[in-house]
């Protein structure tokens, strides 16, 4: 089984940069996911780590250890546009590629 | 832009009806999948497919059933719905290379009264 952790509330100043954490323990493991969900809508993924280390997409950065079960979203210069639920998810190690996600983080960005 | 669709989006419906949630995705994808989502909470894995005529469950138990007969298509069918099943369903579809993203649909909001 899958057990994923992360906070369930941050709240962020525009333009500033914040970190989400996700820690995961899990009997399998073959990737992680970030996604971005807004209120009522689909969510829309964000990056992908299945190696160690920092994965870079423009304002946003992603960061995996495996040995830790470790990950964390970074987004930079905040925009009122980012107030979303961030998901972290973990794909299993079976053929289906199912994803086990986290309850998400509910992130407020304040002016 | 990911080509996944559900219909219908909200659906209100009374406890002892059949109804029957449609996906559809256009990208060719062979896996899909169906979560279920409570406001507030996490996705459940309640059904997938990995192509034509595959169907399995997932980790959540799910009283509803799926059919996989067209690899673009991947209803979701409730017998009889009950107030327990009210909550968000969303379909998920991949490609078997690459990141495995999946792409979501829209959703269908499903309260049963």
């Amino acid at each position: 089984g899958q057990n994923i952790d992360q906070p369930t509330e941050m709240t962020a100043t525009e333009g500033a940069i914040v970190q989400i954490n996700c820690t995961y323990q899990t009997s399998g493991f073959n990737g992680l996911f970030w996604y971005q969900q807004h209120a009522g809508e689909a969510p829309t993924f964000l990056s992908y780590n299945v190696l160690d280390g920092l994965e870079e997409k423009g304002r946003f950065s992603s960061f995996l250890s495996r040995s830790k079960g470790y990950s964390y979203l970074l987004l930079k210069e905040l925009q009122m546009k980012d107030s979303a639920s961030y998901l972290c998810a973990v794909r299993d190690e079976g053929g289906a590629d199912g994803l086990t996600f986290g309850k998400g983080t509910h992130l407020i960005i304040q002016p | 832009e990911a080509d996944i669709y559900q219909t219908p989006r909200y659906l209100v419906i009374g406890t002892g009806k059949k109804i029957t949630l449609e996906c559809s995705q256009t990208m060719g994808h062979d896996k899909m999948y169906w979560y279920q989502q409570d406001p507030g909470m996490e996705l459940h894995l309640i059904h997938y497919s990995y192509g034509v005529n595959s169907t399995e469950k997932g980790d959540l138990s799910s009283e509803s059933t799926v059919s996989r007969i067209r690899t673009e298509h991947f209803p979701l069918t409730l017998e009889s719905a009950r107030p327990s099943h009210t909550s968000q369903y969303l379909c998920a579809s991949t490609a078997s290379r690459r990141t495995y993203e999946q792409y979501f649909g829209p959703g269908t909001r499903l309260t049963v009264t």
